[in-house]
């Protein structure tokens, strides 16, 4: 399966800034997607990310706050923008493509916003 | 919107005993995942079964599913203290649309 690797693992930033998160696959996939885990909650989705165009977002989600990344097949990027502490969550990226069949995810990166 | 709902939401077991997860979800799917995730941190794939299978194992792990009931379980054997964990379903619709929709997750402790 493949291997996900996402920085920073953990940040504690202060409200009004912004935070962008890597996430890199140790092969091409064909579809890559972000995750917001909201504190004892479970996962929602953000918005699939595309090779080479614009992210396609989830209702509740906009690019404005959430812009996403993906120069490649290997590699996006999601941005949290002028961050509040209701924005306190562990965000997860995840790829899907190529065998064993499935969706595998990164280690998350823990985000706290004071 | 949750398409899965797991119960028990908890689930307090001793160590080799058996734990028993279950998932039910609202529309028709292509495939449906299940997750572990120690103490939020990442997601651990265990297994992934298609909408046109009905059980499948891997190693002490156990899925059914029953699309016409519209629900899945997860059996665990022979527990250990090292399957605390929550653990979640995910469905996906397939087509040109695999994004998952998860339910809320069981936590499964096991006592040692």
């Amino acid at each position: 399966s493949a291997v996900i690797s996402q920085k920073p693992s953990r940040d504690i930033c202060q409200r009004g800034t912004s935070l962008t998160i890597q996430c890199q696959v140790d092969s091409q996939v064909t579809m890559m997607f972000w995750y917001r885990q909201q504190p004892g909650q479970s996962l929602t989705l953000i918005a699939t990310a595309n090779q080479g165009s614009e992210a396609t977002y989830e209702s509740g989600f906009v690019i404005d706050k959430f812009p996403i990344s993906r120069p490649n097949l290997t590699f996006s990027t999601l941005t949290v923008s002028n961050m509040s502490p209701e924005d306190s969550s562990i965000y997860l990226c995840s790829a899907r493509g190529g065998s064993p069949l499935g969706q595998y995810f990164g280690p998350g990166t823990r985000l706290t916003v004071t | 919107s949750q398409q899965g709902e797991e119960d028990p939401q908890a689930l307090s077991i001793q160590e080799g005993e058996n734990a028993t997860m279950n998932c039910s979800y609202k529309t028709s799917i292509n495939n449906l995942q299940w997750y572990r995730q120690n103490s939020g941190r990442g997601l651990v794939h265990l297994i992934l079964i298609r909408s046109n299978e009905r059980e499948k194992h891997s190693g002490r792990l156990r899925v059914t599913l029953d699309t016409s009931k519209k629900s899945s379980s997860l059996l665990i054997t022979a527990s250990r203290a090292a399957d605390t964990a929550s653990y979640f379903c995910a469905t996906d619709a397939g087509g040109s649309n695999y994004k998952l929709t998860f339910g809320k997750g069981t936590l499964l402790t096991v006592n040692p």
